[in-house]
């Protein structure tokens, strides 16, 4: 059973738009909530993050946002670029003290010029 | 070094052969982390040590599959009598007690043919 779940296994969007990847969970321990990125033949490397007693976090062009009731949250890239094009994983955990992080399958983006 | 490295990069091996990968995590930090990704899939937790003991095995996805860390420090995973389906990307992460997330190294890409 999938405890994170990233439904679109890939999007594509133009540059400059707005790039939205979606992810669900099913596990309501988890409080901590991570975007990693990852380019082909390398280590996913860490974006976002998101504690559950927030709603919102902004970093530049990336924002994570998180409806706990329904056990959702979202990574929107604003404007999207060329690079970015890559698969992000979503991952949760219980607590983020170097706890065990749980995966979703990844969405591949890809960012046309 | 500054990040996880993982060695080799790349290893083919005959069916029924046994392999080790090697992960050199980032000095200081306490929890390591195995993960592997299989072709078109998300990421699998394998398992996790905290220091030397690995409190949760709950991935390891038979009792080929074995790993060690001594001194805190490096640790290796062993696949005896390789089977093809064990052909897939293993990553190896670490951690800070206190993080905020992990840091992945690049991967050993097993071929099992």
């Amino acid at each position: 059973d999938q405890q994170v779940k990233q439904n679109s296994p890939s999007l594509s969007v133009q540059e400059g738009r707005i790039s939205i990847l979606n992810c669900d969970y099913t596990n309501s321990m988890f409080d901590y909530f991570l975007w990693y990125k990852k380019y082909p033949a390398e280590g996913p490397t860490f974006l976002i993050s998101i504690s559950s007693i927030k709603d919102k976090n902004e970093d530049g062009r990336f924002t994570v946002f998180l409806n706990k009731s329904a056990k959702h949250l979202s990574l929107h890239i604003v404007p999207s670029q060329p690079g970015d094009s890559a698969v992000y994983f979503c991952a949760a955990s219980v607590g983020n003290a170097g706890n065990m992080l749980t995966f979703g399958g990844g969405t591949r983006l890809m960012v046309k010029p | 070094g500054a990040g996880v490295s993982q060695s080799p990069s790349n290893k083919v091996t005959e069916k029924g052969k046994d392999v080790e990968l090697r992960c050199d995590p980032i000095s200081g930090h306490t929890a390591l982390y195995w993960y592997r990704q299989s072709l078109g899939q998300g990421l699998e937790f394998l398992i996790y040590f905290q220091g030397n003991s690995a409190p949760d095995k709950s991935g390891l996805p038979s009792d080929r599959f074995s790993a060690e860390r001594t001194g805190g420090s490096v640790s290796t995973l062993t696949i005896q009598r390789t089977q093809q389906e064990d052909s897939a990307v293993y990553l190896c992460a670490s951690s800070l007690v206190e993080g905020d997330g992990y840091t992945f190294g690049s991967g050993t890409r097993l071929t099992v043919v």
